[in-house]
């Protein structure tokens, strides 16, 4: 099957900790994105990256970090920066990363901050 | 800057009646819209999206949205309303440039009473 997989789906962590969380794609995408979801929010665009070694900020960047070492992954880092980091997580990925790409979604995963 | 507006936070409608969820956009340039669709705890399936061709889009599970430029609106209908469609809806214009990023409505949450 193709899509696109995050793990874990529940994460809960402790003030201070740093936590990363995992995104892989199977589609053969080159674009991999990393949105966050609060209640009556939308989503918001935490960070993003059209090609591997490489991403930029989004609209929230502030206390996470990212890396693009393979096509298939995209790991988020939340880090103890991030002052209210307990949200609903959504990784997405599209072909190219051009403005009328389909963006696909995976699960997400829902961190709580104890 | 490329904004859009969900103008209903929740619409109830019952099973077989139609359906409209509205949204207005704002774009410096001819933009690329969709329509997501939410369940609870899972990630975004993309109903719809409109890039230029034609104005009226269809979409899956009998969903479709029409363009309308001087009216700078996208809105989604379905001419009636199934049970499993009650979710939350975004309506989501891609922001520009030759990058894909996408700027969220908020979200409307659609309920269906039988």
């Amino acid at each position: 099957d193709g899509g696109i997989t995050q793990s874990p789906k529940y994460l809960f962590r402790k003030e201070g900790q740093n936590v990363t969380l995992s995104c892989e794609q199977n589609l053969n995408h080159d674009a991999m994105y990393w949105y966050r979801q609060d209640p009556g929010q939308g989503l918001r665009l935490i960070y993003y990256s059209q090609i591997v070694n490489d991403f930029q900020k989004g609209d929230i960047a502030e206390g996470y970090s990212v890396s693009r070492e393979k096509k298939e992954s995209f790991p988020l880092t939340v880090t103890s920066a991030q002052k209210n980091p307990t949200a609903f997580y959504l990784c997405a990925s599209s072909i190219e990363g051009g403005r009328t790409d389909t963006q696909y979604f995976g699960p997400g995963t829902r961190l709580t901050v104890l | 800057a490329q904004s859009v507006t969900q103008l209903d936070s929740h619409v109830s409608v019952s099973e077989g009646t139609p359906v409209l969820l509205r949204c207005n956009y704002s774009s410096s340039y001819s933009p690329s819209l969709f329509w997501y669709v939410q369940h609870p705890n899972k990630g975004l399936q993309l109903l719809l999206k409109y890039t230029s061709a034609a104005t009226l889009v269809k979409g899956i599970n009998g969903f479709e949205a029409e363009f309308k430029k001087s009216e700078t609106s996208f809105h989604l209908t379905k001419p009636s309303a199934h049970m499993s469609d009650a979710a939350e809806y975004f309506c989501v214009v891609s922001s520009g440039g030759s990058q894909g990023n996408l700027i969220f409505g908020k979200g409307t949450k659609l309920s269906v009473k039988p």
